[in-house]
């Protein structure tokens, strides 16, 4: 297993369903990121974990939920989305030291999410 | 705040042929990094080449090469020999190397590459 890894690859899901993304990440990295990609616009930081604590939370909705329960597993919970929140939502880790630098973000394959 | 600016929506080129994707970027911070990525139909953000700041030699990573010029604060990917499997988007990315900061990226361009 290489890499950053995201499941599902795709989902479909109604506004009143409630499902979670998964990301893993493989490099032996200490922050994950994520970050959503709508059409023509560019990728927007979504969320930060930095040593398993949220350092970043870019005024996302809270049907928006994140859990990084160690530093290699990332989750992206949704419940009651909008159709507006269709779009590619990618995963990304790096590693960061003490006073914050980071290395370079490595990116997963993304979740090509569709709100009916 | 810290901006990157793709002018060219998409580019057109044939294969084995140079190309040049433009990025300017504006900021005040003096210490910084520049990112290139290519995403793929596929949509996966594949890390293609990196410039730091201070670094006085252009960035090379195989046909990749990035042509810095700090004080005209561009960033510039040049692709030689261009190959069918590089049409894809490209994205232009800078992150500050003070605090926890993290990437902020430009809207991209679009290179298509002919046989």
């Amino acid at each position: 297993e290489t890499g950053v890894t995201q499941t599902p690859r795709h989902l479909v899901m109604g506004m009143t369903n409630k499902k979670s993304l998964k990301c893993e990440q493989h490099l032996g990295h200490n922050a994950m990121y994520w970050y959503k990609q709508s059409a023509k616009k560019p990728l927007e930081l979504m969320f930060v974990y930095n040593f398993k604590e949220q350092t970043e939370n870019n005024s996302v909705p809270s049907r928006f939920s994140p859990e990084c329960p160690n530093s290699s597993h990332l989750f992206l919970h949704l419940h009651t989305l909008q159709p507006e929140d269709s779009a590619l939502y990618l995963c990304a880790s790096s590693q960061r030291t003490a006073t914050g630098e980071t290395d370079t973000q490595y990116f997963g394959p993304g979740t090509r999410l569709t709100v009916l | 705040a810290q901006k990157i600016t793709q002018t060219q929506p998409g580019m057109f080129v044939q294969e084995k042929e140079a190309v040049t994707l433009d990025c300017t970027y504006d900021t005040s911070d003096q210490s910084y990094g520049l990112f290139w990525y290519k995403q793929p139909s596929s949509g996966e953000m594949i890390f293609l080449i990196y410039q730091g700041s201070y670094d006085e030699q252009n960035a090379t990573e195989g046909r990749y090469s990035l042509n810095f010029q700090k004080a005209r604060k561009s960033a510039n990917l040049v692709i030689s020999a261009s190959q069918l499997g590089d049409s894809a988007m490209y994205f232009c990315a800078i992150r500050m190397n003070s605090g926890y900061s993290t990437l902020t990226f430009g809207k991209g361009t679009m290179l298509l590459v002919s046989p």
